[in-house]
């Protein structure tokens, strides 16, 4: 399909456990965003990629929380020692880069996939 | 830090009616954007409408309308001819224009806890 892909769509783990959560972007979107949504409120930032390198992690609740884009397409979001506070939706979007002078650019529509819906027992 | 405020957890309109969406938000910045998404049961966000914050008229699509209101920090959206397929959870979600400058601008939304319209026949 021609739009971002996550998976899994849904995880279950027990606490304590390693998991992945794995995005692929629009072909061609140099830009990435993870959010998190918990049960009744909007997404969260967590974390923003530019290419492969990670240009904002201001986010990310603690350093159980890790993202790699290693080849500037497809993203993983990993999460250590699940708690069950990490229960939420983790949304990925992704947009495209648009150049806006010398050594300046800015991001364009962020286009949503239809995320990862994890839970902690 | 921004704010974003959506008064109405829940609201229900009649097929064919016209619906009005609230949303108040906090911010110093001069230059913003300003969105309405829409989020189905499909959990995938899907953009509605976009507003710059430097201009003075209302953005328009199609059905949707808005009633930005800079001055007040109000930023309302309309739906007329409601539809059953407009049942949707909608956020109410800012972003920072910012200073363009190498690592880009502008990328980290903030949302509203959301609205959950229910169109019925």
């Amino acid at each position: 399909g021609a739009g971002v892909s996550q998976t899994p769509s849904n995880k279950v783990t027990e606490k304590g456990k390693y998991v992945e959560l794995r995005c692929d972007p629009i072909s061609g979107h140099t830009a990435l965003y993870w959010y998190r949504q918990s049960l009744g409120q909007g997404p969260e930032f967590l974390i923003y990629f530019q290419g492969t390198g990670a240009a904002d992690d201001s986010g990310l609740p603690n350093d159980r929380f890790f993202a790699v884009r290693p080849e500037g397409s497809v993203s993983t979001l990993k999460i250590q020692r699940t708690e069950r506070g990490d229960s939420a939706v983790y949304l990925c979007a992704s947009s495209l880069t648009i150049a806006s002078g010398r050594n300046a650019w800015k991001t364009g529509e962020l286009f949503f996939g239809e995320g990862s819906r994890l839970t902690v027992l | 830090a921004q704010t974003v405020t959506q008064s109405q957890p829940e609201m229900s309109v009649q097929e064919a009616e016209t619906v009005t969406l609230s949303c108040t938000y906090d911010t110093s910045e001069n230059n913003y954007y300003l969105f309405w998404y829409k989020q189905p049961p499909s959990r995938q966000m899907i953009l509605v409408i976009r507003q710059e914050a430097y201009k003075q008229q209302n953005a328009t699509e199609n059905r949707f309308s808005v009633n930005f209101q800079k001055a007040a920090k109000s930023f309302s959206l309309k739906i007329s001819d409601s539809q059953l397929g407009d049942t949707a959870m909608y956020f109410c979600a800012f972003m920072k224009r910012g200073r363009e400058k190498s690592g880009g601008s502008n990328y980290k939304l903030t949302f509203g806890k959301g609205t959950l319209l229910t169109v019925n026949p």
